[in-house]
């Protein structure tokens, strides 16, 4: 168990729908890392936030935002969803934002959009 | 983009043998680290390497890294059915906010 906790596990949507993915980080950690995981473009890197603050940003598309709240917890919307959307959503934390430090990853959420 | 390239795609192996693991990469690097991912679950971190240390151990776990080569390579030795997991570098450009770039991995199947 990384300590680090997503919500829902699972979620099944339509298209044209808006739905927001849930990260609690590992306690002391303040940086927060979110990943799109999908088979023909593999682990791909959307933003980061540290301490409530956007650190650095990946290949994020428009319809997606993040936010980091004031007790580090994460949420990322996702909006206008289209089919190619689906996939594993992983949110990660590290206790920093400079580097190397390594990043803890959650369990993942797993978007199905029909 | 991947910066890192693991190969091969896939390995599969007999308990007790062990498992060699390629990861190549285009430009200079801080740092690079592997991760293990079991199916469908979070990603775990290995071991990190820096740029300027060439090899490094971690109980049955060896990460060499050539930077003039711009190659690393996951080496696990005396493989068990636990091992089976797909395997991912990543490296961090120099330079760069050390956001760790993903390869595609490779598939490991350590049979029984």
């Amino acid at each position: 168990d990384s300590g680090v906790t997503q919500t829902p596990k699972h979620l099944i949507t339509a298209t044209g729908q808006r739905v927001t993915l849930r990260c609690s980080p590992r306690s002391g950690d303040l940086s927060v890392y979110w990943y799109q995981q999908s088979l023909d473009q593999g682990l791909q890197f959307l933003i980061q936030y540290y301490n409530g603050e956007e650190r650095a940003k990946g290949n994020i598309l428009e319809r997606f935002s993040a936010q980091q709240f004031p007790d580090l917890h994460s949420e990322l919307n996702l909006s206008s969803l289209e089919l190619g959307d689906s996939a594993l959503y992983f949110c990660a934390s590290s206790a920093s934002a400079g580097g190397p430090y390594e990043q803890y990853f959650g369990p993942g959420t797993r978007l199905t959009v029909t | 983009s991947q910066q890192g390239e693991e190969d091969p795609q896939a390995l599969s192996i007999q308990e007790g043998e062990n498992a060699t693991m390629n990861c190549s990469y285009k430009t200079s690097i801080n740092n690079l680290q592997w991760y293990r991912q079991n199916s469908g679950r979070g990603l775990v971190h290995l071991i990190l390497i820096r740029s300027n240390e060439r090899e490094k151990h971690s109980g049955r776990l060896r990460v060499t890294l050539d930077t003039s080569k711009k190659s690393s390579s996951l080496l696990i030795t005396a493989s068990r059915a636990a091992d089976t997991a797909s395997y991912f570098c990543a490296t961090d450009a120099r330079g760069g906010s050390y956001i760790p770039t993903f390869g595609r991995g490779t598939s490991l199947i350590v049979h029984p």
